[in-house]
């Protein structure tokens, strides 16, 4: 079965540049989350979208955007990275608004020097 | 505000015998309940969920849980443990009566380590 697809899965960045992370949702899933895993940390959410609309937001930084296209892929947006970014950055996915199961992509690993 | 708790880093067991990981929760109202799986470099992958219904649920690779309203628990359990099952197994909890509803909050994770 189609899972979630996420890209790039490694990136490195220096200090006070910029990342795209990818995200590829469960084809008729219209519903994606993103989520922030620091090193040995569980994942803290960050910000949904439910039919291209942010329907949630945790504890995003300001320095990062996200948003989610017509074809419901997502992209999140980080600028002015700094080293406490570095972590494994997961996308999910689910049906509906309030859908129940969230199915989660392998991750991008971001690496900031 | 809604929480999980997992009160053991880890859990060390023989291959064979039954395994236990712990997990308690608060949230006000009804709870949504998932136990995921996370094996070395990969994403986190869904086992079970609670949400209405029989308090026993049935997941992937034989691990159930049991939902435990009184006591505010669900804890994963699996009647013979495999060396495979070696992970780190996160409890989540979503609280779909209150505001930011579709999140997971997650626990802190448990490590399980079968041992041969």
């Amino acid at each position: 079965a189609a899972g979630v697809i996420q890209s790039p899965r490694h990136l490195i960045k220096e200090k006070r540049e910029t990342a795209t992370l990818k995200c590829y949702p469960i084809p008729r899933h219209d519903t994606v989350y993103w989520y922030q895993q620091g090193p040995g940390q569980d994942p803290q959410f960050l910000i949904s979208f439910y039919e291209k609309m942010q329907s949630d937001k945790g504890s995003i930084p300001d320095r990062f955007s996200a948003q989610q296209f017509s074809d419901y892929h997502s992209e999140l947006n980080m600028s002015s990275l700094e080293l406490g970014d570095s972590a494994l950055y997961f996308c999910a996915s689910s049906v509906g608004g309030g859908g129940e199961t969230q199915y989660f992509g392998p991750g991008t690993r971001l690496l900031v020097l | 505000a809604q929480s999980v708790a997992q009160p053991e880093d880890q859990v060390n067991v023989a291959e064979g015998n039954p395994l236990t990981v712990k997990c308690t929760y608060s949230v006000s109202g009804n709870p949504y309940l998932f136990w995921y799986v996370q094996y070395p470099n990969r994403g986190l992958q869904f086992l079970l969920k609670y949400i209405t219904g029989d308090n026993l649920v049935k997941g992937s690779y034989g691990f159930e849980a049991e939902f435990n309203k009184s006591q505010t628990s669900f804890h994963l359990k699996k009647p013979s443990a495999l060396v495979s099952d070696s992970a780190l197994y996160f409890c989540a909890v979503r609280a779909p009566d209150q505001t930011g509803a579709n999140n997971l909050f997650f626990g802190t994770g448990t490590r399980l380590t079968v041992i041969p």
